[in-house]
């Protein structure tokens, strides 16, 4: 079965800062990896996604990932955050097989301070 | 712009009184999603439906129910034999074939006191 471990439940950091977002996941098989942000009150918004090809992937707001499989991770990172990036993210696999089911990590909270 | 619509936003009950929560989009999407919400637990599948009439028990179905009569629409019912109602209720759907990733409505806020 698969599973997604976000290793902090929170991250607080100083604005123009960078920041590391950690996700390790674990599966048998192949897999597709997305992170999503939810705003306070609102739905998830697609940051990126990896599914084949380059491991660097780019995504919107100046976020990027890299897919390491050796290690089974897919951490997200931005090299300077502004206090409008203060939202929750959530990690997220589905297999090749899975009909496209996501299982979802538990979420970190990133809390940008001036 | 197409997009999911989650109504209502907040929604009020009485517990053993069942709530309906509605979803609808005009993405022309085939599948749609359930997911629940709860702080600290991320966002766990409820039921999903890949094409009409046709719906599949996600990891926590127990005291929901769902329909799916036409492609725009997948209401959820909480009934009143869900345990612990009261959280953050997500939408979501996507085309199927291939991997394209979910979009999300903006959520209802359930509380059952």
């Amino acid at each position: 079965a698969q599973s997604v471990t976000q290793l902090d439940s929170q991250v607080p950091v100083f604005e123009e800062a960078p920041v590391e977002l950690r996700c390790n996941y674990s599966s048998s098989v192949s897999v597709y990896l997305f992170w999503y942000v939810q705003y306070p009150n609102q739905g998830l918004q697609l940051l990126l996604k990896y599914l084949s090809g380059s491991t660097l992937v780019k995504g919107i707001n100046g976020f990027e990932a890299e897919f390491n499989k050796s290690q089974t991770s897919f951490h997200l990172r931005k090299p300077s955050v502004h206090i409008s990036d203060t939202a929750e993210y959530f990690c997220a696999v589905s297999d090749r097989g899975s009909q496209g089911n996501l299982i979802f990590g538990k979420g970190t909270k990133l809390s940008v301070k001036p | 712009d197409g997009g999911i619509t989650q109504s209502p936003k907040y929604l009020f009950r009485k517990e053993g009184q069942n709530v309906t929560l509605s979803c609808e989009q005009n993405l022309n999407h085939d599948a749609m999603y359930w997911y629940r919400q709860d702080p600290g637990q991320g966002l766990r599948l409820i039921y999903y439906s890949q094409i009409v009439n046709d719906f599949q028990k996600g990891d926590i179905a127990e005291g929901y129910s769902v329909s799916r009569e036409k492609k725009e629409s997948f209401p959820l019912t909480v009934t009143s034999a869900q345990k612990n109602p009261t959280a953050f209720y997500l939408c979501a759907s996507r085309p199927t074939g291939g991997v394209s990733p979910l979009h999300f409505g903006n959520g209802t806020r359930l509380t059952v006191t």
